[in-house]
């Protein structure tokens, strides 16, 4: 089974245009989570989903950053207008929480590299 | 105080030496988990467990409810153990991922 695939893999943009990134889960997972991670640093939870509903979106800078899971499957996470500072790693994972250790592992994509000129 | 805490930050072996890398937290968990991430690659899950030992390869992990503290051991460690090694505490109010700082692991042949 495929696991979770992220699109694109790589990205450049100029500051202000918009970019787009593109997530399909683990078939049958319910939670998926977009992470931005910098170069040496741990992952930062962007928001996370059960099925299509955003359960945490504390992190998420709405004022430019946008995502959706339409039907609880695939995800896509938006920037608009992207800056500078939005040069990372964005890193999508998911997971079938079903209430033990038995379950929950946590799968992570490659990842989508932003470079912002 | 962060709620989940690793250590030691950075560790440098030789080849064939026992590793601990260490994990205690301060919130109630329903889980937790222990990731691998080679530099410049992807993040790995190694284990998730809540209770006891749980045992991969090389890799062992364990964890003690009651002291809130939970270990990844590698045993006969190898230059490709090189990484970083993060655990993550989910929470068992919220479900929430609370992560560890991560211990970078080097291993010299």
């Amino acid at each position: 089974e495929a696991g979770v695939v992220q699109s694109p893999r790589y990205k450049i943009i100029e500051k202000k245009q918009p970019v787009a990134f593109w997530c399909n889960p683990i078939s049958g997972h319910n939670t998926l989570y977009w992470y931005l991670q910098n170069l040496g640093q741990g992952p930062e939870l962007l928001i996370r989903y059960e099925n299509e509903e955003a359960v945490d979106d504390s992190q998420l800078p709405k004022d430019r950053f946008s995502a959706e899971r339409l039907k609880g499957v695939d995800s896509t996470l938006k920037i608009q207008p992207a800056e500078l500072g939005d040069s990372a790693v964005y890193l999508c994972a998911s997971s079938l929480w079903g209430g033990s250790a038995d379950t929950g592992e946590l799968f992570f994509g490659e990842g989508s590299r932003l470079t912002v000129l | 105080k962060n709620e989940v805490e690793q250590s030691p930050q950075n560790l440098t072996a030789q080849e064939g030496e026992f590793i601990t890398i260490n994990c205690s937290y301060s919130v109630g968990i329903s889980a937790l988990h222990w990731l691998q991430q080679h530099p410049g690659g992807g993040i790995v899950s190694l284990f998730m467990l809540s209770s006891g030992k749980k045992k991969h390869g090389r890799l062992i992990a364990t964890i003690n409810i009651q002291e809130k503290h939970s270990s990844l051991h590698i045993t006969a460690s190898h230059p490709r153990d090189s990484a970083v090694y993060i655990c993550a505490a989910l929470m068992d109010s919220n479900y929430q991922l609370i992560w560890g700082a991560g211990t970078k692991l080097i291993i010299k042949p």
